[in-house]
């Protein structure tokens, strides 16, 4: 298995330009999340879905963003207007539904910079 | 996470001991983990122990586990180049982790 796919790796934008950041999760795995990791703030969970259903979305900032999951191979974070405080590195990881331990598998990341 | 905190940085001379700290503040997790970010790539799960452990070996890999002081540690015996990374403490039940800040680790010749 590729493991998680995120795209693109890197995103440069202006502030108030829409953002869309892109996730495969591993095929099988019914959990999906989406992390945001800065140096102020460390990794913060932004939402979680289970068979593509939002179960948690506490840790999204404001309605600027949403996050979807239409299939349980794809979903997608948006950020819309995006602002300079958005810029940070975004995960996107996975789990399978068996397991004892919460083992969750991460993507390599959006780097998103907001001018 | 504000309920998991470790220290920042660690430098170590390749071929000793790394031992990163990490306190936690939620008793009733059942298990505790230890993440690794190499530059540029996401985290991957490095061990885990479970709470009814004191401590846990995985080749170069000892985890010790002090539930009284809410005190987890990895140690990394004979510490590679490839061992730098950021080291990230975490905590949880069902599906949410609470993460640390991260130990960056700079392995030194």
């Amino acid at each position: 298995d590729a493991g998680v796919i995120q795209s693109p790796r890197h995103e440069v934008t202006e502030m108030g330009q829409e953002v869309t950041l892109r996730c495969k999760p591993i095929s099988g795995h019914n959990s999906l999340f989406w992390y945001r990791q800065t140096m102020m703030r460390g990794l913060e969970l932004l939402i979680y879905f289970n068979n593509n259903v939002p179960i948690d979305d506490s840790g999204m900032p404001e309605d600027r963003f949403s996050a979807k999951m239409p299939n349980a191979s794809f979903s997608t974070l948006k950020i819309q207007p995006s602002e300079p405080r958005d810029s940070a590195v975004y995960f996107c990881a996975s789990t399978p539904e068996s397991g004892f331990y919460n083992e969750q598998f991460f993507g390599p990341g959006t780097r998103l910079t907001v001018l | 996470g504000e309920d998991v905190e470790q220290s920042l940085f660690l430098s170590v001379r390749e071929g000793d001991s790394s031992v990163i700290n990490c306190t936690y503040t939620d008793s009733s997790s059942t298990y505790l983990y230890w993440y690794k970010q190499e530059p540029g790539a996401g985290l991957q799960l490095l061990t885990y122990i479970f709470s009814n452990m004191d401590m846990k070996q995985d080749q170069r890999l000892t985890v010790l586990l002090n539930k009284k002081d809410k005190h987890l540690s990895l140690r990394i015996a004979d510490t590679q180049t490839g061992d730098s990374a950021i080291y990230f403490c975490a905590e949880g039940d069902d599906y949410k982790l609470s993460f640390g800040a991260g130990t960056t680790v700079t392995v030194r010749a």
